[in-house]
């Protein structure tokens, strides 16, 4: 059973940092690109971030382009986030979610496992 | 990059159909068949409901079927059911290695 299980969110204050985890289990990990997806309270999907399976390529939105960096540990069947220069806009939970086919170019993937998501609050 | 366009709202009956749309531009939607919708229950994570345009994963009711004309996609739910009223949301590759989602349709089972 594929399972995602995201950690890290919390209280930060603006200017601040934080990383997200995402433990990924019961699919070959390495063979998938993983995607986060961020949504603010009581707001729609926005999507953030993109890495391939090999972490060879990444991509990211513009409003988070220079602050945040994406990254996995495939020894770890682990996905990152990592968060600097934090915003009030940048509230929201965040997903990590995983693609639907090992043969998808990492931004025309579909995402078909996500986890329950964490939340992450800038305020000070 | 510029999100999707979609009605804040679509509703019908127990047992009809309901259409949603999601206009994009050349770009996006229209000139890419990358399109996904997903379907999201409050307070809950969201679920992939078609994938390119028209496939739709295993376990999806047949009853969820797209397909898009043009620059516009559209998800249309066939025999509404109780367990349909959620959130959806259409999504599309943009071609600068950037992904877009649209606003959101809120599907009501009147």
């Amino acid at each position: 059973e594929v399972q995602l299980v995201e950690s890290g969110g919390g209280l930060v204050q603006p200017g601040g940092s934080l990383r997200l985890s995402c433990a990924a289990s019961g699919f070959t990990f390495s063979s998938y690109a993983m995607t986060w997806v961020r949504q603010a309270p009581g707001k729609g999907l926005e999507w953030v971030s993109v890495i391939t399976g090999s972490a060879g390529n990444t991509h990211y939105a513009d409003s988070v382009k220079g602050r945040f960096t994406i990254s996995r540990d495939n020894s770890k069947n682990t996905l990152y986030l990592q968060m600097n220069s934090l915003r009030a806009e940048d509230t929201a939970v965040y997903y990590c979610a995983k693609a639907g086919m090992t043969y998808c170019y990492s931004t025309r993937c579909p995402f078909d496992y996500w986890g329950q998501g964490t939340l992450v609050t800038v305020s000070s | 990059q510029s999100a999707l366009t979609q009605p804040p709202s679509a509703s019908g009956s127990p047992g009809q159909s309901v259409t949603i749309s999601c206009t994009g531009t050349s770009s996006d939607a229209g000139g890419y068949n990358y399109v996904s919708w997903y379907q999201q229950h409050p307070g809950k994570a969201p679920k992939l409901m078609i994938y390119e345009v028209t496939k739709r994963p295993s376990g999806v009711p047949d009853r969820f079927s797209g397909s898009k004309s043009g620059n516009t996609a559209s998800l249309t739910v066939s025999g509404l059911q109780a367990e349909d009223e959620a959130d959806y949301y259409c999504s599309s590759d943009v071609g600068r290695n950037s992904v877009v989602f649209g606003g959101g349709t809120k599907v009501t089972v009147l």
